[in-house]
């Protein structure tokens, strides 16, 4: 089974700084997505950034990229010039690319880490 | 106009009820899912169907019942509802994950709490 493991419960960042979401999985498969979302108090799961593990080019979305090591079995998240709309719980996700049988598009989430943004 | 929607959004109800919350989305994707995210807040999947069709049933108690008249739809159902069913219920949707790495879009959440 795919495990996601997000090592930091919290993280706190100044305003216009970088931070960086650490994210490891556990997998046997060769081939799978992975995905960071965001939860600000709203609740609702905002996707931010996703990743192809074929592709060896690291994903980038404006502010947010990935540190993308396949080997490590490590996705890390990576927000530049942060603002305090960043604000919010970040979830580290795997999904297989096989969907077949009982892991139909299934996302396997991390634990989370809230993210504080300082003025 | 909203993607994934969900009803009721909060909800709360005594021990031994029965309830259901009801999700629609309007972007004719095929494949929708129900997940729970606990008190802890970690999300896990319950339930994913494909037109109509249940794919996955993640060890969920059968006092959980979902339903889809149509693929538009997916509705939750629990009976004899318990303290530990208190959670928020997100429902979400995507094309049919077969294809490729598609987004799921999540509707807003329902606050259960169960007193």
């Amino acid at each position: 089974a795919q495990t996601v493991t997000q090592s930091q419960p919290e993280m706190s960042v100044q305003e216009a700084e970088t931070v960086t979401l650490s994210c490891t999985y556990d997998t046997s498969e060769s081939d799978y997505y992975l995905f960071w979302y965001k939860q600000p108090p709203s609740r609702q799961m905002i996707l931010v950034i996703r990743q192809e593990a074929y592709k060896q080019q690291n994903a980038t979305e404006n502010r947010f990229s990935v540190n993308f090591q396949k080997a490590a079995k490590s996705f890390s998240l990576k927000i530049s010039d942060s603002q305090l709309g960043d604000a919010a719980m970040y979830f580290c996700a795997y999904r297989r690319v096989r969907a077949g049988g009982t892991s139909y598009g299934k996302l396997t989430f991390g634990q989370g880490t809230i993210l504080t943004v300082h003025p | 106009d909203t993607a994934v929607s969900q009803t009721p959004k909060y909800l709360v109800t005594q021990m031994g009820n029965d309830k259901s919350i009801k999700c629609e989305q309007n972007l004719g994707h095929d494949t929708m899912y129900w997940y729970k995210q606990d008190s802890k807040k970690f999300l896990k999947i319950m339930f994913s169907y494909n037109n109509k069709e249940l794919i996955i049933n993640e060890t969920v108690p059968n006092r959980f019942s979902p339903k889809s008249p149509d693929k538009a739809h997916l509705n939750l159902h629990i009976n004899s509802l318990e303290l530990g069913d208190s959670a928020v219920y997100f429902c979400a949707s995507s094309q049919d994950p077969r294809t490729g790495i598609l987004k799921q879009f999540f509707g807003p959440g329902t606050r259960l709490t169960v007193l």
